[in-house]
C-alpha cells in the first residue's frame, strides 16, 4: 500500500542551523509528493511540491528532491529561524483521490 | 482570494450527541477532504468529495458521514458521539487531486467530547 515514514521528533535546533528532515514513501506508480508546515492554532499550508522523479521543489528557503531511487524526499534549510518552529508533514498522492500524510515532525528553533 | 473557511472553530458535545461541521472551500476548488488530526493518529483521512459525489472513504466507522453541495460547500456529521472522537476536523479543498494539486485547509473545529 501507500505509505509516508517521517523521522521522528521533536527537533530542536539553535538559529542559523542546517535542518535536514527524513521523509521516505512507499508508492505505486508515480506519486507526487509534498511538505507542509503547521503553525499553532492553524491547518496545514502547502511548503512545496513536486511532482516528478529530480524535481526539486522549493519556497522560504526550504528545498526537497524527489529521488525515486531512494524513495525519499528529504527537507533542507541552510539557516532556520525561530519563526520555523512549526510541525512539518510529508505526504504524497499516488495518482487517487486521497493525499497520504506523514506523522508529522515538530521543530524547535531556539534563539 | 478567500481561503478555506470552517465553522465553528469550537466545539463541546457530550457523548451520544450528533455533530454537524461546515466547510466552504476556496472559490473555484470542487474536491472538498476531511480528516481528523489527533496527537496519537497523526492525520488521519475521512473522506473525499468532488461535484457532490464521495470519491473516496478512509476507515472510519459509519457514524461519520459527510455530503457536499452543488456549491462545494461540504458537511459532515458524527453521530453517537464518543470520547474518542475528540480532535481537530480538518477540511481541505483543492483543484481535481488526480490532477496532482495541493491540498489547502482551513483551520480547523476542535471538538472535545465530554
Amino acid at each position: 500500500g501507500n505509505s509516508v515514514t517521517q523521522m521522528e521528533g521533536p527537533v530542536t535546533l539553535s538559529e542559523e542551523a542546517f535542518l535536514t528532515i527524513n521523509c521516505t514513501y512507499t508508492a505505486t506508480g508515480y506519486p507526487s509528493l509534498f511538505w507542509y508546515v503547521q503553525y499553532p492554532g492553524e491547518g496545514l499550508q502547502l511548503l512545496l511540491k513536486a511532482t516528478k522523479a529530480d524535481d526539486k521543489g522549493s519556497n522560504k528557503g526550504f528545498e526537497a528532491t524527489y529521488r525515486k531511487e531512494t524513495t525519499s524526499f528529504h527537507l533542507e534549510k541552510g539557516s532556520v529561524q525561530v519563526s520555523d518552529s512549526a510541525v512539518y508533514f510529508c505526504a504524497l498522492n499516488p495518482g487517487g483521490f486521497k493525499t497520504i500524510f506523514g506523522a508529522g515532525t515538530r521543530l524547535f528553533v531556539k534563539a | 482570494k478567500a481561503g478555506v473557511t470552517q465553522t465553528p472553530r469550537y466545539l463541546i458535545k457530550t457523548r451520544g450527541q450528533q455533530v454537524t461541521l461546515s466547510c466552504s472551500p476556496i472559490s473555484g476548488h470542487r474536491s472538498v477532504s476531511w480528516y481528523q488530526q489527533t496527537p496519537g493518529q497523526g492525520l488521519q483521512f475521512l473522506f473525499e468529495y468532488f461535484s457532490e459525489t464521495q470519491r473516496n472513504k478512509g476507515n472510519f466507522p459509519g457514524r461519520f458521514s459527510g455530503r457536499q453541495f452543488s456549491n462545494s460547500r461540504s458537511e459532515m456529521n458524527v453521530s453517537t458521539l464518543e470520547l474518542g472522537d475528540s480532535a481537530l476536523y480538518l477540511c481541505a479543498s483543492s483543484r481535481p487531486l488526480e490532477d496532482n494539486s495541493p491540498l489547502h485547509f482551513g483551520n480547523g473545529t476542535r471538538l472535545t467530547v465530554t
